[in-house]
């Protein structure tokens, strides 16, 4: 079965600093890749995802990913956070032979500062 | 675009008594819907997933018997908590996978429960 890990659990950052989060995925073949963001006390919103093509995905809010296949990674970027920010971040893989089944990583709690 | 409603937002019980949750694609038909927890500062873990018209498939550890789902149409789906327990407290969200389009998945905005 595939999964998903993300190493940074929490992460604080001031205001304007860059972000990178980690991911990485266990599955050898064919993947569908999400970033979703849940803010405080809301549901799951969608960030990106990458299913084929350009492997540097832009999203919502300035967010953007880069699919690596070499190093089964989906990193998720933004150049300068914002205090509004302030979320939890979930990667999540959907693997070809795991038909509609999304795959969550544990999430990063981010926190900038103002 | 793809919108699941979830309802209640939150309940509370009384321990030993049942409650169900629903789980609605308001603008799409969904044959497939998804059922999370999650627990505290913790990722969601799927629990099981909903077939219209057929039996929820469960992840291992997830009793069938205390966690029924029912998908009785392709717009609804249940989760219910059945003999609920101080441990079966959490936040409960369903998703469902958009046809349409882009195939992105769409969540609910979570329930949460509070058996006491």
């Amino acid at each position: 079965a595939q999964s998903v890990s993300q190493h940074n659990h929490h992460v604080i950052l001031s205001e304007a600093a860059s972000l990178e989060l980690g991911c990485n995925y266990s599955y050898g073949g064919t993947v569908n890749l999400f970033w979703y963001v849940q803010y405080p006390g809301q549901h799951l919103q969608l960030l990106l995802k990458y299913f084929s093509g350009d492997p540097l995905v832009k999203g919502i809010k300035g967010f953007e990913a880069e699919f690596i296949k070499s190093k089964f990674s989906f990193n998720l970027r933004k150049p300068s956070v914002q205090w509004s920010d302030t979320a939890e971040y979930f990667c999540a893989v959907n693997a070809g032979n795991a038909g509609n089944m999304l795959t969550f990583g544990g999430g990063t709690r981010l926190m900038v500062k103002p | 675009g793809a919108v699941v409603s979830q309802h209640p937002s939150w309940v509370i019980c009384k321990s030993g008594t049942s409650v169900k949750i629903e789980c609605r694609s308001l603008d799409f038909q969904a044959t497939t819907m998804f059922w999370y927890r999650q627990f505290p500062k913790q990722s969601l873990m799927l629990m099981a997933t909903s077939n219209e018209g057929s039996k929820a498939t469960y992840e291992q550890g997830v009793e069938k018997d205390k966690f029924l789902i029912n998908h009785a149409s392709l717009t609804l789906s249940t989760l219910t908590v059945t003999s609920a327990h101080p441990e079966d407290s959490s936040f409960y969200i369903c998703s469902a996978r958009d046809p349409r389009g882009d195939y992105g998945y769409t969540f609910g905005s979570g329930t949460r429960l509070t058996v006491v």
